[in-house]
């Protein structure tokens, strides 16, 4: 039962670098989300993914994008990471309540 | 003020006691409540829902004060694999798109 999978599972990156985060859900989900959580604040959401070939803004997108490449696979990319960007992300997926959340990957940018 | 607030904690308990968090909403019109639990560096589990009604799940008893829009999370007789951060989850709608969710209550259980 893989779940929700994602990778990598850390990352450094360098101020200006480019990277995509990998995330697979094998649970037949419509909807799917990026999240990140720092140190004394809540999940916040970047962007989800209602269904298959729509997504949308959360709370926090600026500095990101994301594909919905198919029903399974979302990706967030940072085009020019900056240090704010440092942060562990997570991806999830549902239908309805509730969240599965995957492992998440630590990024750092220096 | 945040959306979802709650008491960073952390609660230090010995094994066996009862311990109690609470965490309130800004949202009057949220419509579904969660407690998730966040073990050290892993990702976020569901706990339990919490319905109007009040529910409970073995030791844990979780409800919810619309008046006063806050919910709760009672643990009874604390067990070490119970020390984890506890996340308040709040859906202000119908759809998973708009969860808010708290900077969690860190709990740890000592023998």
């Amino acid at each position: 039962n893989a779940g929700v999978t994602q990778t990598p599972k850390f990352q450094v990156l360098k101020t200006g670098q480019s990277m995509t985060l990998q995330c697979a859900q094998d649970m037949n989900h419509n909807s799917m989300y990026w999240y990140r959580q720092d140190p004394g604040m809540g999940l916040r959401l970047i962007y989800y993914s209602a269904s298959e070939g729509t997504t949308d803004k959360g709370e926090v997108p600026n500095g990101y994008n994301v594909s919905r490449l198919n029903k399974r696979e979302f990706s967030l990319r940072l085009e020019s990471a900056a240090p704010s960007q440092t942060s562990v992300y997570f991806c999830a997926s549902s239908n309805n309540s509730p969240l599965h959340f995957g492992n998440g990957t630590r990024l750092t940018v220096t | 003020r945040k959306e979802v607030e709650q008491d960073p904690g952390p609660f230090n308990v010995p094994e066996g006691a009862t311990v109690a968090f609470n965490c309130t909403y800004s949202n009057s019109a949220s419509q579904s409540f969660f407690w998730y639990r966040q073990d050290c560096r892993k990702e976020p589990k569901l706990l339990m829902s919490v319905y109007s009604s009040g529910n409970e799940d073995g030791r844990f008893t979780a409800q919810l004060n619309r008046a006063s829009q806050y919910i709760s999370l009672l643990i009874r007789d604390s067990k070490l694999s119970d020390s984890a951060t506890y996340l308040c989850v709040v859906n202000p709608r119908a759809y998973n798109n708009d969860m808010r969710f708290g900077a969690g209550t860190r709990l740890t259980v000592k023998p």
